[in-house]
């Protein structure tokens, strides 16, 4: 059984590009969450889906991000127009039922030139 | 939300005992404590979790007072591995969303 998977596992974007994240939960998890770390701090939660649903996006900025698990393939986090700022490690991860234990993926680490 | 309050870092030896307590005042009735380790690079990985009293597993024991507004991680005899942040999360149903809110974590170095 695989792993949380995501990828690119490095991206590299000019600002004003955008940027497609992809993770793949573990078989069998319906619940995916996004975190963001920026160096040295701890996770900021971004979104919480469920198949074909947003069920909180409290933590993900209101402009330029998105977020969605469709019911074939993998959880996107889709960022526009990237900037500096929007540089840092994106984790997801997911569990098989609400306030299970969370399996993580090894991250994306966006860099913005 | 509960919100946890743990020592920024740590630092001990390879062999010895580490005890990291985690703060948590405001947990509620339904609500569990979890703890996870991340590697530098990595995603954060679950430890131990547990409700009251003492969790134990093959990594890590959890020691939970009565009152349940802190828990200890007890690490046994660690090596240089173990160099890693420890995250102490507070989950339940009273969680908005039920959402996980990481803190910033304990820095934990192993020296030789």
């Amino acid at each position: 059984n695989a792993g949380v998977m995501q990828n690119p596992r490095h991206l590299v974007r000019r600002r004003g590009q955008e940027a497609r994240l992809r993770c793949s939960p573990m078989k069998g998890h319906s619940h995916v969450y996004w975190y963001r770390q920026l160096p040295e701090e701890g996770l900021k939660f971004m979104v919480y889906l469920q198949k074909e649903n947003i069920i909180d996006e409290s933590g993900m900025p209101k402009e330029r991000f998105s977020a969605e698990f469709p019911k074939e393939g993998p959880s996107i986090l889709r960022i526009q127009q990237v900037v500096r700022g929007d540089s840092a490690a994106y984790f997801c991860a997911s569990s098989p039922r609400v306030n299970e234990k969370l399996f993580f993926g090894s991250g994306t680490q966006l860099s913005v030139l | 939300l509960a919100k946890t309050t743990q020592p920024i870092s740590m630092d001990s030896y390879e062999g010895q005992e580490v005890n990291i307590t985690c703060s948590h005042n405001n947990i509620a009735t339904n609500d569990y404590i979890t703890w996870y380790q991340q590697f530098p690079s990595q995603g954060p990985r679950f430890i131990i979790q547990g409700y009251k009293t003492k969790v134990t597993n093959e990594v890590a024991s959890l020691f939970i007072p009565a009152d349940r507004k802190s828990s200890t991680l007890s690490l046994p005899r660690v090596s240089l591995s173990d160099t890693a942040v420890y995250y102490c999360l507070v989950e339940g149903d009273g969680n908005a969303g039920n959402m996980l809110t990481f803190g910033g974590g304990t820095r934990l170095m192993v020296k030789p």
